[in-house]
């Protein structure tokens, strides 16, 4: 299966401020990729379906002013949280669709806005 | 709309015993099902998927879950519990469709005691 990663795994900000995260497909060229957020022993809420090359399709309910989405190439799609808040706080969880169906997910990078 | 509802918030079991973490969905069309299990502050790891064929599908570490399609059901089933099972455990599902992603479940808590 494809092997994903995500940068930072754990990032303390300011509220305010941006962050970005990076997910990676370190051995399969991702056309698509998708990312979700989980609250503490919650589920995994697809937030974006994010397409190489084009515009990010967002769920209802995500805003996507606050949370850009960039796929610039077929191994990296960012996640950017512009002026977090701390209700912003959550675990982000980024995906890879492989060539079997099958959705293969990165560590997970867990935000806190103080 | 596609979703899947996990019934149970918890399920305690006794080590060596038999286990089962239930999993209803409802999706336009033949369901992609999968499993994915998550430890704590980590991502998911996949356990197994029906996509066709046998109704019995067997996974990783010695789990199993049978596709019922008249109760659209996909319970999660191993025949002899180890503590090192508990986790929080997802059932998901995705249409046949191209650019979907999977939808989870609220997922459920296994517990597992000695």
């Amino acid at each position: 299966g494809a092997v994903v990663s995500q940068h930072p795994s754990r990032v303390i900000c300011k509220s305010g401020t941006s962050v970005k995260i990076e997910c990676r497909s370190l051995d399969f060229q991702a056309t698509t990729m998708f990312w979700y957020r989980q609250f503490p022993k919650k589920s995994l809420m697809l937030m974006a379906t994010s397409n190489e090359g084009s515009k990010a399709t967002y769920e209802q309910g995500v805003e996507k002013d606050k949370f850009l989405i960039n796929h610039a190439s077929l191994t990296l799609s960012t996640l950017t949280v512009t002026s977090a808040h701390p209700e912003d706080s959550s675990f982000y969880i980024c995906s890879v669709r492989g060539g079997g169906n099958e959705q293969f997910f990165g560590p997970g990078t867990r935000l806190t806005v103080l | 709309a596609q979703s899947v509802a996990q019934p149970e918030d918890q399920v305690n079991v006794a080590e060596g015993n038999p286990l089962t973490v239930k999993c209803t969905y409802s999706v336009s069309g033949n369901p992609y099902l999968f499993w994915y299990v998550q430890y704590p502050n980590r991502g998911l790891q996949f356990l197994l998927k029906y996509i066709t064929g046998d109704n019995l599908v067997k996974g990783s570490y010695g789990f199993e879950a049978e596709f019922n399609k008249s109760q659209t059901s996909f319970h999660l089933k191993k025949p002899s519990a180890l503590v090192s099972d508990s986790a929080l455990y997802f059932c998901a599902v995705r249409a046949n469709q191209a650019g979907t992603a999977l939808i989870f479940g609220k997922g459920t808590t296994l517990s597992v005691s000695s």
